[in-house]
């Protein structure tokens, strides 16, 4: 049972332009979700995180919002970058699933062209 | 300069034996945690640990083993009887109660 999925594997956007990457999530106990960026053979790296008590969490360029009665997930990045192309992971974290597990959606490849 | 290390990055072995995957930290940190991630696929929770000498199973735990005898230490065990091993391992350390994990570079196990 995929409890966090990230449904679209790959995106591919213009550099300048914003990229959207989507994550939906089933149990109503997580409260606290995070996004990962990774390179190949690296391991992820922290991004940005927002908790449930908030919709809209900005970092630089990077912004995630969290519609929890549509238990999705977006993360924004604008502009774009070609430093963005990887493979960016949503997790998240809750009081059903102990307060330090992580679940890890499947991951959206993201290319960014010149 | 703070981070965790895993090594070695690249690891061979032959079907049937147990390999040993190394995970250090220097960042303090309570708790540890070890990943398995596969082509396409997430990362998924082999074991974790919120304080030495105690550890809990991950999601797929089965055909690993752990130990933390020490809070900057936690090794991985990939035994024979993990039926599918090759794969990229992933370790991670996060303060305790907090759920920003920090990871380790990797290691790709291969085992034919």
């Amino acid at each position: 049972d995929q409890q966090v999925k990230q449904n679209s594997p790959s995106l591919s956007v213009q550099e300048g332009r914003i990229s959207i990457l989507n994550c939906d999530y089933t149990n109503s106990m997580f409260d606290y979700f995070l996004w990962y960026k990774k390179y190949p053979a690296e391991g992820p790296t922290f991004l940005i995180s927002i908790s449930s008590i908030k919709d809209k969490n900005e970092d630089g360029r990077f912004t995630v919002f969290l519609n929890k009665s549509a238990k999705h997930l977006s993360l924004h990045i604008v502009p774009s970058q070609p430093g963005d192309s990887a493979v960016y992971f949503c997790a998240a974290s809750g009081i059903g699933q102990g307060a330090q597990k992580l679940v890890f959606g499947q991951g959206t490849r993201l290319t960014i062209n010149p | 300069d703070g981070g965790i290390t895993q090594s070695p990055k690249y690891l061979f072995r032959k079907e049937g034996q147990n390999v040993t995957l190394s995970c250090e930290q220097n960042l303090n940190h309570d708790a540890m945690y070890w990943y398995r991630q596969d082509p396409g696929q997430g990362l998924r929770l082999i074991y974790y640990s919120q304080i030495v000498n105690d550890f809990q199973k991950g999601d797929i735990a089965e055909g690993y083993s752990v130990s933390r005898e020490k809070k900057e230490s936690f090794p991985l065990t990939v035994t024979s009887a993990q039926k599918n091993p090759t794969a990229f391992y992933l370790c991670a350390s996060s303060i305790s109660g907090a759920a920003e994990q920090y990871f380790g570079p990797g290691t790709r196990l291969t085992v034919t």
